[in-house]
């Protein structure tokens, strides 16, 4: 068990730039969760998928934010013309079961400028 | 009112002494709740999970849920200056997702 990856680790880019994320998570964890987290703030929920069904959007997920997990396997996050305020680390986690402990990866840092 | 209400801190204990640190919650149908700590520049790790009233222990941890008040609470013995971190709470409700505090920052002072 070699728990959730997440790449890349830290990401610096442009204002108008696209960037997309990778996780992998806990092989047999058919979970899949993405969180965003400021300075000083908790984690805030994205989004998440069982299998390779997205099950719920946060209002926080803009039309320039999307996400797939097309094999049910490793997803991705999409962040289109990339603002500012994104700026954030990325988190994602994965669990087995539902409302069962999520276990969070290493997270990747975006610093948009 | 938040979803969940944590004190920012910092909570600076001397080393060896217990650390409480206290969550509360606005949702009374949550139902699971989890404790994670925080280093700075790091992901959360999972401390403890407790479902039910009553206390659960794991090592120096104890995690104190009343569902009834709710509140839930973390207990940290013989606080170590490696337990310095952020502490942070966290609920499921009626979906999977879950919905964290600010947390609380813990200084242990040799």
């Amino acid at each position: 068990d070699t728990g959730v990856s997440q790449d890349p680790r830290h990401k610096i880019t442009k204002r108008g730039q696209n960037v997309t994320f990778r996780c992998d998570p806990i092989s047999e964890h058919n979970r899949l969760y993405w969180y965003r987290q400021t300075l000083g703030q908790g984690p805030e929920f994205l989004t998440y998928f069982q299998n390779e069904a997205q099950l719920e959007k946060s209002r926080l997920l803009s039309d320039r934010f999307s996400a797939e997990r097309p094999k049910g396997s490793f997803s991705t996050l999409e962040i289109q013309r990339t603002e500012q305020g994104d700026s954030a680390m990325y988190l994602c986690a994965s669990s087995p079961l539902s409302r069962e402990t999520q276990y969070f990866g290493p997270g990747t840092r975006l610093l948009v400028l | 009112q938040k979803e969940v209400e944590q004190n920012s801190g910092p909570l600076s204990v001397p080393e060896g002494a217990i650390a409480s640190l206290n969550c509360t919650y606005s949702d009374r149908g949550s139902q699971s709740f989890f404790w994670y700590r925080q280093y700075s520049g790091k992901s959360p790790e999972l401390i403890m999970s407790i479902y039910s009233n009553g206390d659960k222990e794991d090592g120096r941890f104890t995690a104190q849920l009343n569902k009834a008040s709710q509140y839930v609470s973390l207990l940290i013995r013989d606080s170590q200056p490696s337990d310095s971190a952020t502490y942070l709470c966290a609920v499921n409700r009626d979906t999977d997702k879950l919905i964290f505090g600010t947390g609380t920052r813990l200084q242990v002072f040799p």
